[in-house]
């Protein structure tokens, strides 16, 4: 399975961008870059997912590089409600499909 | 309403008794999994199925067993607790169409505690 590095922790300022970066250069050309987080003891929560184009909802943009090793979650007006753990994950073609957790970032969102 | 529920929310067992978790979804997503979340070491997948009547083993079955009868349950069981089993444990469901494509939805969590 493609393996993700993610830094430990951020800081954001409160109404500023997020940018979260995440490395996976093992990537194969058919897995998919999924990023949720998880809000403290609460399930994890779907965020965004990409293969190959950038994309975009209500909750963030996603960008990921020309060669597929990189990617980066953008959270354009971070709020409070934004302090959580961010995971991305390279969804593996077996175990039905089921994400592989690591450790995420860490963000704080401060006033 | 429509989701993906668990109960008990918590639990409080004691060493040695059986203890069945449950997880419910109303989407009639056809892949179910079970995660545990511990301290120092994330999300872990348990089990997963792909049907009714079809599951199989994920990262740390040891301990645990599940049945999936009907689509839409995927209860869990410690059939004899162990301290080690005191976790947070998350259901989740997918719909497989698109394959990788389409995501996990996850539920609240039941925290388990073995006494």
């Amino acid at each position: 399975d493609a393996k993700t590095t993610q830094p430990p922790s951020m800081d954001c300022a409160e109404g500023r961008a997020a940018n979260l970066p995440c490395n996976h250069s093992t990537i194969s050309g058919n897995e998919y870059v999924y990023w949720y987080r998880q809000i403290h003891s609460q399930g994890p929560q779907y965020i965004i997912h990409g293969l190959k184009n950038n994309e975009t909802n209500e909750m963030a943009s996603l960008i990921i590089t020309e060669d597929r090793k990189s990617s980066t979650l953008i959270l354009p007006h971070a709020t409070l409600r934004d302090t959580a753990v961010y995971y991305c994950i390279v969804r593996p073609q077996n175990s039905g499909y089921a994400l592989n957790f690591g450790k995420g970032t860490s963000l704080l969102v401060t006033p | 309403d429509a989701g993906i529920t668990q109960s008990p929310r918590y639990k409080i067992t004691e060493t040695g008794r059986q203890v069945t978790l449950m997880c419910h979804q109303t989407w009639s997503h056809s892949y179910m999994f079970w995660y545990r979340q511990d301290l120092g070491h994330g999300l872990r997948l348990i089990y997963y199925s792909a049907a009714a009547d079809i599951t199989d083993k994920g990262e740390v079955p040891d301990g645990y067993v599940v049945s999936r009868s009907k689509t839409e349950n995927f209860p869990l069981t410690l059939e004899s607790a162990t301290r080690s089993q005191t976790s947070v444990y998350f259901c989740a469901s997918s719909d497989p169409s698109g394959q990788g494509s389409s995501p996990l939805h996850f539920g609240n969590g039941t925290r388990l505690t073995v006494t």
